[in-house]
């Protein structure tokens, strides 16, 4: 049985830095193939994705974000942590985990979920 | 932001049926795979359609995807309560060498 889970600060202040960690079980990052995401998605808007890493350490990276966003896995706890640097107000959004079980050729689907864990940025 | 366009809404009455347009450009929808989810609000999304046409186990075959191009389709016949939710096609985009979103589709059965 395949679950992803998010945990993280509920409220972070502006400028501080997010650390979130993507805790899955039910399969192995180190599958060929095998890639987590990060994704996001603001009160009453789009999903945003944001990051990902696959089975090779290989990482990808939401262009506009780039620059504050670094992710990072630890196959042997299963784990995949993002840090965002320079929270800001406009950050604050429902932030969920997802697996890609081909993360090649151009597929690409997340066909599991973890629940979201909202984060609010507010001094 | 979303780089693929759908429609903010569609409506249509129980038993009746809906398509949900996504179009995007030769980077992303013409030439890869995209996949639909549905997301009913505040609930984590979920896989709808996968290889553009495909259904994962378990989704019923009223939803169906189709792809022409730079485009695709997500369709839903015999319309039910349930399918209220909001729906987004996504996609490898290849020049951004990243995942894209559509803009997100409400649906609203009457």
């Amino acid at each position: 049985q395949v679950t992803l889970r998010e945990s993280g600060p509920a409220l972070v202040k502006p400028t501080q830095t997010l650390t979130l960690t993507c805790t899955f079980s039910g399969f192995s990052l180190s599958t060929s193939g095998m890639c987590v995401s990060w994704l996001r998605q603001p009160p009453g808007k789009a999903l945003e994705w944001l990051a990902r890493i696959n089975w090779g350490d290989a990482k990808h990276y939401n262009t506009s974000l780039k620059t504050r966003l670094t992710i990072s896995k630890d196959t042997s706890k299963d784990h995949v942590v993002l840090t965002m640097t320079n929270m800001d107000p406009v950050d604050t959004a429902t932030y969920f985990c997802a697996r890609t079980p081909r993360g090649y050729g151009g597929y690409d689907e997340f066909d599991y979920w973890g629940q979201g864990t909202l984060v609010t940025v507010s001094s | 932001q979303s780089v693929l366009t759908q429609p903010p809404s569609v409506s249509a009455a129980p038993g009746q049926k809906v398509t949900i347009s996504c179009s995007g450009s030769s980077s992303n929808i013409g030439s890869n795979y995209v996949s639909w989810y549905q997301q009913v609000p505040g609930t984590a999304p979920k896989l709808l359609i996968y290889e553009s046409n495909q259904r994962p186990s378990g989704i019923p075959d009223r939803f169906s995807g189709s792809k022409s191009g730079t485009s695709v389709t997500l369709g839903i016949t015999g319309l039910q309560n349930g399918d209220e939710a909001d729906y987004y096609c996504g996609t490898w985009d290849s020049s951004l060498s990243a995942y894209v979103f559509g803009t997100g589709t409400k649906v609203t059965v009457l």
